[in-house]
């Protein structure tokens, strides 16, 4: 079973729709959790960190359970330059390094 | 968000010679480093963690005297391709750490470096 498992879509919806992603972790030591989106071709860039229940920025909200071990990010009226794979991450204390999901394809049409 | 730079963004090389990547954090100072590696459609993968003033630590199937490691300085972290084959050929993406007050951290990329080797 993979540490960070995320179901890798592609997740199609048109623009100003609700798309939610799931993720799951198998450490339950994971100590924070991050929310990655990344371009094709591109490096990753830091969309949320979530260190505790949740975080909210703007259209985006990341929620925690830690007693079911999943990590969810909720896309409120996407864009098309949402379009883009999402990485979900947790971080363990033990190995002290970050833990990548496989990441979830989001295509936002016109 | 904190920046960091990479250079080069990208390295056409002959098989058989010596690839320098370097990783830059530019407003923070960064004493955790890491580098991965990604090949197309794949998720990253880490190669190694580079601590500066101290020996890297490789993941297990990497490599440590092929891909050379330095982090001599809180800003600057090297990645040395040696005697590069086709096989090696593939995204490098430097990572550094930038703690935060009350002991959380953020970790950011840097553009990635798409080496080829030919």
């Amino acid at each position: 079973r993979k540490e960070v498992e995320q179901d890798p879509g592609p997740f199609n919806v048109p623009e100003g729709a609700t798309v939610a992603f799931n993720c799951t972790y198998s450490n339950s030591a994971s100590q924070s959790f991050f929310w990655y989106r990344q371009d094709c071709r591109k490096e990753p860039k830091l969309l949320m960190s979530v260190y505790s229940s949740g975080n909210e920025d703007g259209r985006f909200t990341a929620q925690l359970n830690r007693a079911s071990q999943y990590i969810s990010l909720l896309i409120r009226d996407s864009k098309l330059s949402d379009s883009a794979t999402y990485l979900c991450v947790a971080f363990s204390g033990g190995y002290n390094k970050l833990i990548f999901g496989a990441g979830t394809r989001l295509a936002v049409h016109p | 968000g904190a920046v960091v730079s990479q250079h080069p963004s990208w390295v056409i090389c002959k098989s058989g010679t010596s690839v320098k990547i370097e990783c830059r954090s530019l407003d923070f100072q960064a004493t955790t480093m890491f580098w991965y590696r990604q090949f197309p459609k794949q998720s990253l993968m880490l190669m190694a963690t580079s601590n500066e003033g101290s020996k890297a630590t490789y993941e297990q199937g990497v490599e440590k005297d092929k891909f050379l490691i330095n982090h001599a300085s809180l800003t600057l972290s090297t990645l040395t391709v040696t005697s590069a084959h086709p096989e090696d050929s593939s995204f490098y993406i430097c990572s550094a750490r930038d703690y935060l007050a009350g002991g959380n951290y953020e970790q950011y990329f840097g553009p990635g470096t798409r080496l080829t080797v030919t």
